[in-house]
Parts: structure tokens; sequence; C-alpha cells
């Protein structure tokens, strides 16, 4: 069955530096989402997109954050200069056309002291 | 505005009774629903959905769901809880339509099955 992939499984780095969390969503799906979990809150929205461009955003998605398709597989998030208060546990996920049901992969935990 | 309450953070049946996991929702538009779970270390599984056709739904590893309009609710239910069913669940709401749409995730309900 396919599944939505995420590397790396644990990132940690220093305040202020930039990283970047890899996805690869599910071959034949068109929509494209991040979304992050802080220790013991909700899992919150960040962003979304399709057909190469951003197509809705919350507030916690500023200008720190980019996404970007580089290729025909790869989904990634981008967070320019890391703060502490940015480690969390960080979701993709992807869905088909005509599909409800998004598809979520196991995460990568981003540790930023 | 979309949004959901779970009504427990932390549930905990014996094995082989029932469980019960209560959510509401808010939304301004007909919701789609869905019920993910978690199991540690892992990601979030889907373990059922409903999109405006049968209120009652049925999932996964014997879980079901039923929307009730009227009670803005859609509880979580398995007639015999299994150890392997020890996880986070999450209730989920989603926009109007099937593009792009965030996901509203509740605060979720850890799940502990007594032995």
């Amino acid at each position: 069955e396919p599944e939505v992939t995420q590397t790396p499984s644990h990132q940690v780095t220093q305040m202020g530096q930039e990283v970047i969390l890899r996805c690869v969503p599910i071959s034949n799906h068109l929509y494209f989402y991040w979304y992050r979990q802080i220790l013991g809150q909700k899992v919150e929205f960040l962003v979304s997109f399709y057909n190469n461009e951003i197509s809705e955003k919350s507030e916690i998605f500023d200008d720190q954050f980019s996404v970007e398709r580089p290729d025909g597989s790869n989904f990634t998030l981008k967070i320019r200069s890391t703060k502490l208060e940015d480690s969390a546990m960080y979701f993709c996920a992807s869905n088909g056309q005509g599909r409800y049901e998004q598809y979520f992969g196991p995460g990568t935990r981003l540790t930023v002291t | 505005a979309q949004s959901v309450t779970q009504l427990d953070s932390h549930v905990s049946v014996s094995e082989g009774t029932p469980v019960l996991l209560r959510c509401n929702y808010s939304s301004s538009y007909s919701p789609s629903l869905f019920w993910y779970v978690q199991h540690p270390n892992k990601g979030l599984q889907l373990l059922l959905k409903y999109t405006s056709a049968a209120t009652l739904v049925k999932g996964i590893n014997g879980f079901e769901a039923e929307f009730k309009k009227s009670e803005t609710s859609f509880h979580l239910t398995k007639p015999s809880a299994h150890m392997s069913d020890a996880a986070e669940y999450f209730c989920v709401v989603s926009g109007p339509s099937n593009t792009g749409n965030q996901f509203y995730f509740g605060t979720g309900t850890s799940l502990t099955v007594i032995p």
C-alpha cells in the first residue's frame, strides 16, 4: 500500500539555523500539506499546496517558512532561521483528486536547541 | 469556522469491553469528519471518514462512528476493546470541499486498555 514518507525522522538544530524537512507524498496525489504538533498540544495546520503554489496557509506560516516541490516526488518545508518554539513534530500529508481524506507521514521530530 | 472538541483527554477501558470516544464538532458548512489514530512513534492513520453519505460509518479494526447532525456529534465506538487499540485518537473536521482543505484537529483522546 502506498504511503507518505518523511525524512529525517529526527532533526536537531541550533537556534538560528536553517532546516529543510523532506516529504515524499503518495505518487498520484495532487494536494500536499504540512502540519505541526508541539509536544502536548493539538495538531495544527501550517500550509496546503496545489498546482505548484500555496493554496492556504495559517498564521503560523510566516516569512520564516517556505514550501517547495522541487521535482515530481519531493515536497519540502524550509524554516529559514529556527527558533526554540519551532521545536515540534512536523507531519506531511497528501490527498488525491476527489478524495477528502488526507494521508499522513510518520512525522519529523524537530528539536531546536 | 470549523472546530472539534474531544470531550475526554483520557479514556481507560478493560480489554473486551466497549469503547466510546466522544467528539463534538462545529462547522459553518456541511462537514467532512474523520477519526485518525496515532500509535506511539507512528504517523496518523485514518480510521474512518464521514463525507455526507451514510451517517453510520464503519472503519478499520472494528471501529465505527455515527454522525448526528442534531447533536453535532461524531462519537467513535468499538464493541470490544483489544490491547492493540491503545493509542491516541484524533477527531478531525475538514472544510467545505475536497480541494486543499486544511484539517482542524481535536486535542486528542488517549485510550488505555487494561488487560
